[in-house]
């Protein structure tokens, strides 16, 4: 199995501009989960999604934010108009969700910088 | 609700030394646990999983941790370090019914020095 892939795995970016970062889940797995890593803010749980489902949204900053699961093998997250401190890098994970133990598999994820 | 507290955010150690990272967890049931460990500019990979088969869990690297009820914690440890095992772990926990959802911890980083 290739792993959780995402795509880019780097990108700079300039305020104002809108930023899509890709996800392909484990095939199989039908939950997906988004997250922010910071220096300052540690590993920030953003959404998940069950069965293409969002289940929780509630770790989205604000309304530039928003993300979107059109079929069990790939999710968006997007940010616009991007801005400096949403630089991080960003990670999404699978799971087999239906059934324990929950464990997430993580994708090598995306650095994001906006100047 | 559940949570995780690792104590300490960073921990230094010899190579040749044991290697012990706290992991206390807050759940109302016995909840299933994680130990991940994160390389520089990578991705968080599993390192090993409770799911009370057994207290004692063996993990990838040389790594075991013990699932201690009476205390609520899990840590994490490894007889001898390696150099090779600077990174950041995270434990992490989720619930048996309901969200599937992991908590993580903050996060502690491991030095090894020669």
């Amino acid at each position: 199995d290739a792993g959780v892939i995402q795509s880019p795995r780097h990108e700079v970016t300039e305020m104002g501009q809108e930023v899509t970062l890709r996800c392909k889940p484990i095939s199989g797995h039908n939950s997906l989960f988004w997250y922010r890593q910071t220096m300052m803010r540690g590993l920030e749980l953003l959404i998940y999604f069950n069965n293409n489902v969002p289940i929780d949204d509630s770790g989205m900053p604000e309304d530039r934010f928003s993300a979107k699961m059109p079929n069990a093998s790939f999710s968006t997250l997007k940010i616009q108009p991007s801005e400096p401190r949403d630089s991080a890098v960003y990670f999404c994970a699978s799971s087999l969700g239906d059934r324990g133990p929950y464990e997430q598999y993580f994708g090598p994820g995306t650095r994001l910088t906006v100047t | 609700a559940q949570s995780v507290t690792q104590l300490g955010s960073h921990v230094s150690v010899s190579e040749g030394a044991l290697v012990l990272l706290r992991c206390n967890y807050s759940s109302s049931v016995p909840p299933y646990l994680f130990w991940y460990v994160q390389y520089p500019n990578q991705g968080l990979q599993l390192l090993l999983k409770y799911t009370s088969a057994a207290t004692l869990v063996k993990g990838i690297n040389g790594f075991e941790a013990e699932f201690k009820k009476s205390e609520t914690s899990f840590h994490l440890t490894k007889p001898s370090a390696h150099m090779s095992d600077a990174a950041e772990y995270f434990c992490a926990v989720s619930a048996k019914t309901g969200a599937n959802n992991l908590f993580f911890g903050t996060g502690t980083r491991l030095t090894v020095i020669p």
